[in-house]
């Protein structure tokens, strides 16, 4: 099954400045890569999501980027705001076929204003 | 739409007892599934459906079980609870596994 590593645990960041968090996942085969943010006391909710036949995408201030060589996506977010301040999940689907989603073990980021 | 529903929002259980954590929701999703989330483990597959009447084990299935009669509900079961089995509890639903989840409110249990 897929085992997915996400660094780092936590993340300091002055407000203005970029925040980048990595992830990298073990099947070659995975296709599909979600981050996942989750304000304190809320559930998850998805931020952004990238399928393997693209390289990078972006939603205003987010993007995320997959290097299927080197097995490795990452999540950017420029001009970080207070409201960033979060847990941050990526994931990559369990195994091939239908099969749900594992999660690395978080990024709290924490923008300083 | 309510989306994912989740009951109860808290609860408390002595070492032993049972219990059946509700999800419910109404969006025709096939795909449903139950995560705990624990500090510092991120969110793990305790169990999963791909459609009414199939499920299947996560990573951590052990001292759980679940069923799913219909499409719009997913209850998990706790046989006997322990201590280890403290944790916040999310149910998700999605269209298929490469799909976006859309999480309930959670459910935090502690086993006392």
């Amino acid at each position: 099954g897929e085992n997915v590593e996400q660094h780092p645990s936590t993340l300091s960041v002055q407000e203005g400045d970029s925040a980048v968090i990595k992830c990298t996942y073990s099947d070659s085969a995975s296709n599909y890569f979600p981050w996942y943010k989750q304000e304190l006391g809320k559930r998850p909710q998805l931020i952004i999501d990238i399928r393997s036949n693209v390289g990078e995408k972006k939603d205003q201030r987010i993007a995320v980027t997959l290097n299927k060589t080197a097995k490795h996506f990452s999540l950017h977010i420029t001009e970080t705001q207070p409201e960033d301040s979060a847990v941050y999940f990526c994931a990559a689907p369990r195994n091939s076929g239908n099969t749900p989603l594992v999660f690395g073990k978080g990024t709290r980021l924490s923008v300083i204003a | 739409n309510a989306g994912v529903t989740q009951t109860p929002k808290f609860q408390v259980l002595k070492t032993g007892q049972s219990m059946t954590l509700q999800c419910a929701q109404d969006m025709n999703h096939e795909y449903m599934s139950w995560y705990r989330q624990d500090p510092g483990m991120g969110l793990r597959l305790i169990h999963y459906s791909v459609g009414a009447g199939i499920t299947d084990q996560g990573e951590v299935p052990n001292g759980y079980n679940v069923s799913r009669s219909t499409t719009e509900d997913f209850p998990l079961r706790l046989l006997s609870a322990a201590p280890s089995q403290t944790s916040v509890y999310f149910c998700a639903s999605s269209t298929g596994g490469r799909s976006p989840l859309h999480f309930g409110n959670g459910t935090r249990l502690t086993v006392t």
